[in-house]
């Protein structure tokens, strides 16, 4: 059974450009959530994907986006990217609403 | 909306004893599901413990145990026999049940963290 997976690892941009990060979902599991994680804070729920379409969505401006493709794999959006975007960003798959979500190593994005 | 309290930012144990890392939430709701995840300095989250609400019942996996309070919206973990792996962030997490009409989103609602350390 293949984990989530992530990618980048590590990546710089700055201020004013865009970003797009990438996730594979766990084998078997239907459902995407993103997160953002501030340094020494607990992750924020950014949205969710389910059958391709955003399905809820936390406290984050419409400059975060993404999509989730037929083999469930997803991606993540950002435009304008803005210093305080700099994080650790986290995908989840899971069942939807069945079971618990399990999370990649994560991509850390920088702004400068 | 609902809010998860991780009071401690650190705690510190000695090797193979005990330690209880604490968490509070508020919520309205009645059924949701509780959730301990643990994130070591590679950074990847990993379940620790999951716990239902509609159970009465402590969830307990190996070292690791619950002390779930519905009533007082407390829901510590206590880890036993502490080792040198289990030094990590710790992080309490909050799921809503699903909604009967299957809609919504189900996302997790985090604490701040615990950072623990172990003391060999």
């Amino acid at each position: 059974e293949t984990g989530v997976t992530q990618s980048p690892t590590h990546l710089i941009k700055t201020r004013g450009q865009q970003v797009t990060l990438r996730c594979s979902s766990q084998s078997g599991h239907n459902t995407v959530s993103w997160y953002q994680q501030a340094l020494g804070q607990g992750p924020q729920f950014i949205f969710q994907y389910y059958r391709e379409e955003e399905n809820g969505r936390g406290n984050f401006p419409p400059r975060f986006s993404g999509l989730q493709f037929p083999n469930y794999s997803s991606e993540l959006n950002v435009n304008a990217l803005e210093l305080d975007d700099s994080a650790l960003y986290l995908c989840a798959s899971s069942l939807r609403f069945m079971g618990t979500q399990y999370f990649g190593p994560g991509t850390r994005l920088t702004v400068l | 909306a609902q809010t998860v309290t991780q009071s401690q930012p650190e705690m510190s144990v000695q090797e193979a004893e005990t330690v209880t890392l604490s968490c509070t939430y508020d919520t309205s709701e009645s059924d949701y599901y509780l959730f301990w995840y643990k994130q070591p300095p590679s950074r990847q989250m990993i379940l620790v413990i999951r716990q239902e609400a509609y159970k009465q019942q402590n969830a307990t996996e190996n070292r690791f145990s619950v002390n779930f309070q519905k009533a007082a919206k407390s829901f510590s973990l206590k880890i036993s026999d502490s080792q040198l792996g289990d030094a990590a962030m710790y992080f309490c997490a909050y799921r809503s049940a699903p909604p009967l009409s299957g809609g919504g989103a189900d996302g997790l609602t985090f604490g701040k963290g615990t950072h623990l350390i172990i003391q060999p």
